[in-house]
């Protein structure tokens, strides 16, 4: 039971490049989500699923699409990538929403954009 | 949701307690407060929860004042392992559950 996994776990990009990054759990979640880091804060929610074929914006989405690929999956894509968006990006998994049920985190993808 | 207000920093000796304290005064009866932390930039970590009482598992205590204004996370015996930043977040268990983090408490401990 690997729990909640992140692919790739380091990526350096050019500005106005694209790239996913990848995030699956093994727990037979239904909810997932999306956060990064900046250094020196606290996560901010990008995206999140509550459940199959649902996506919704969290707090900072400008920038970012998102698909659940499947119960699974759930991936984030930088269409084109800037400085800004350099940060650590978290997925998290949840049993259900609206539950006491806690979140579970992946290990993080540190991503630097030039 | 609610707001939280914790220490920027804290330090606590190895083998005693550890207690972070967490303010929440514009909490609704509905919300509960959340406890993770963060070990050197690792993907959060849950420590534990609680909406009214005091709650105890294997990691920590959470302490929770009877107005329900603030809280208290205690650490019984701080190890090395347990120096990481301590997130304090209440939520509403309600619909889709985002979690707001803060800047959280910094805890060293040391030897």
């Amino acid at each position: 039971n690997a729990g909640v996994t992140q692919n790739p776990k380091f990526q350096v990009l050019k500005t106005g490049q694209s790239m996913t990054l990848q995030c699956a759990q093994d727990m037979n979640h239904n909810s997932m989500y999306w956060y990064r880091q900046d250094p020196g804060m606290g996560l901010r929610l990008i995206y999140y699923s509550a459940s199959e074929g649902t996506t919704d914006k969290g707090e900072v989405p400008n920038g970012y699409n998102v698909s659940r690929l499947n119960k699974r999956e759930f991936s984030l894509r930088l269409e084109s990538a800037a400085p800004s968006q350099t940060s650590v990006y978290f997925c998290a998994s949840s049993p259900w929403p609206g539950t006491e049920e806690t979140q579970y985190f992946g290990p993080g993808t540190r991503l630097l954009v030039l | 949701d609610a707001k939280t207000t914790q220490p920027t920093s804290m330090d606590c000796a190895e083998g005693r307690a550890a207690n972070l304290p967490c303010n929440h005064s514009t909490i609704s009866g509905n919300e509960y407060v959340y406890w993770y932390r963060q070990i050197h930039s690792q993907g959060p970590q849950y420590i534990i929860h609680g909406l009214k009482n005091n709650e105890t598992n294997e990691m920590a205590s959470l302490i929770i004042t009877e107005d329900r204004k603030s809280s208290t996370l205690i650490l019984p015996h701080a190890t090395l392992r347990d120096t990481a930043v301590y997130y304090c977040i209440v939520r509403v268990a309600i619909n889709t559950d985002k979690l707001i983090f803060g800047t959280g408490t910094r805890l060293q401990v040391f030897p």
